[in-house]
C-alpha cells in the first residue's frame, strides 16, 4: 500500500523567511510519480511540481524548490524568502500508474498548514 | 482554456436526501476523478472515470456512485446522506491515464453541508 506523511500539521513563518515542508513517502513500486499541490482559502488545489520516480534532480522555480531523495524516500518543499500570499495548505501526493489498465489515482498526505505574516 | 468546473458550489442537505454533484473537465481531458476531502480524514480517493468507464474505486460505501458522459462530463450521486457527508468535494481531470500525461487538474469544488 502507498503512504504519504507530512509530519508538519502546521507552520508559522514571518515573511521574508525560508520555510522546508516536508514529506516522505512509502510505496513498493518502483515507478511512481510524486506531486505537490498548494490549497488557498478558496479551496481549489493548485499543481505546483510533478517528479517521475526515475527523475531525482533537485528542481527550482522561482521562490520554489524541490529536493527528492529516493534513499530517504522524501520530496520536500522549499520556499525561499516566504510572502503573505504563500499562506495555503500544502499536500504532497503520490501516483502510481498502472500500465496495463491505465488508471492512477493519487494518494494525499494530510496537508501542511503554512502562516506566513508581515 | 477554461479550466475545470464544478457545480453547484454549494450545496445544504438534510440527512437522508441524495445528492448530484457534476463535474465538466478541461477541454480534451477524458479522465476525471473524485475526492472528497474532511477535516479528519484529509483528501481521499473516490473515483475515477475514463472514457465513460469507471476505472477505479477507492474505499468508500455503495451510497457513492457516479457517472461520465460521452463528453467526458461527470457526476457522482450520493444517496441517503449522512452527517459525516458533510464535505469538500473535488474533482479533477487530466488528458490520459497513465504515463507522463498523469498531471491532474483540479475544480474549485462543491461543498456539501449535511444537516
Amino acid at each position: 500500500a502507498q503512504k504519504v506523511t507530512q509530519a508538519q500539521t502546521e507552520i508559522s513563518v514571518v515573511e521574508k523567511e525560508d520555510v522546508t515542508l516536508d514529506c516522505v513517502y512509502e510505496t513498493r513500486d518502483t515507478t511512481y510519480y510524486l506531486f505537490w499541490y498548494k490549497q488557498p482559502p478558496s479551496g481549489e488545489l493548485v499543481f505546483l511540481i510533478r517528479r517521475n520516480s526515475f527523475d531525482e534532480q533537485n528542481e527550482i522555480s522561482g521562490r520554489y524548490s524541490w529536493n527528492f531523495q529516493k534513499s530517504t524516500s522524501s520530496f520536500n518543499f522549499t520556499i525561499t524568502a516566504s510572502q503573505v500570499v504563500d499562506s495555503a495548505v500544502y499536500f504532497c501526493a503520490l501516483s502510481q500508474p498502472k500500465m496495463n489498465s491505465g488508471y492512477s489515482t493519487l494518494t494525499f498526505g494530510k496537508g501542511t498548514m503554512l502562516l506566513v505574516s508581515p | 482554456k477554461a479550466g475545470v468546473t464544478q457545480t453547484p458550489r454549494y450545496l445544504i442537505k438534510t440527512r437522508g436526501q441524495q445528492v448530484t454533484l457534476s463535474c465538466s473537465p478541461i477541454s480534451g481531458h477524458r479522465s476525471v476523478s473524485w475526492y472528497q476531502q474532511t477535516p479528519g480524514q484529509g483528501l481521499q480517493f473516490l473515483f475515477e472515470y475514463f472514457s465513460e468507464t469507471q476505472r477505479n474505486k477507492g474505499n468508500f460505501p455503495g451510497r457513492f456512485s457516479g457517472r461520465q458522459f460521452s463528453n467526458s462530463r461527470s457526476e457522482m450521486n450520493v444517496s441517503t446522506l449522512e452527517l459525516g457527508d458533510s464535505a469538500l468535494y473535488l474533482c479533477a481531470s487530466s488528458a490520459t491515464l497513465q504515463g507522463r500525461d498523469n498531471e491532474q487538474f483540479f475544480g474549485p469544488g462543491t461543498r456539501l453541508t449535511v444537516l
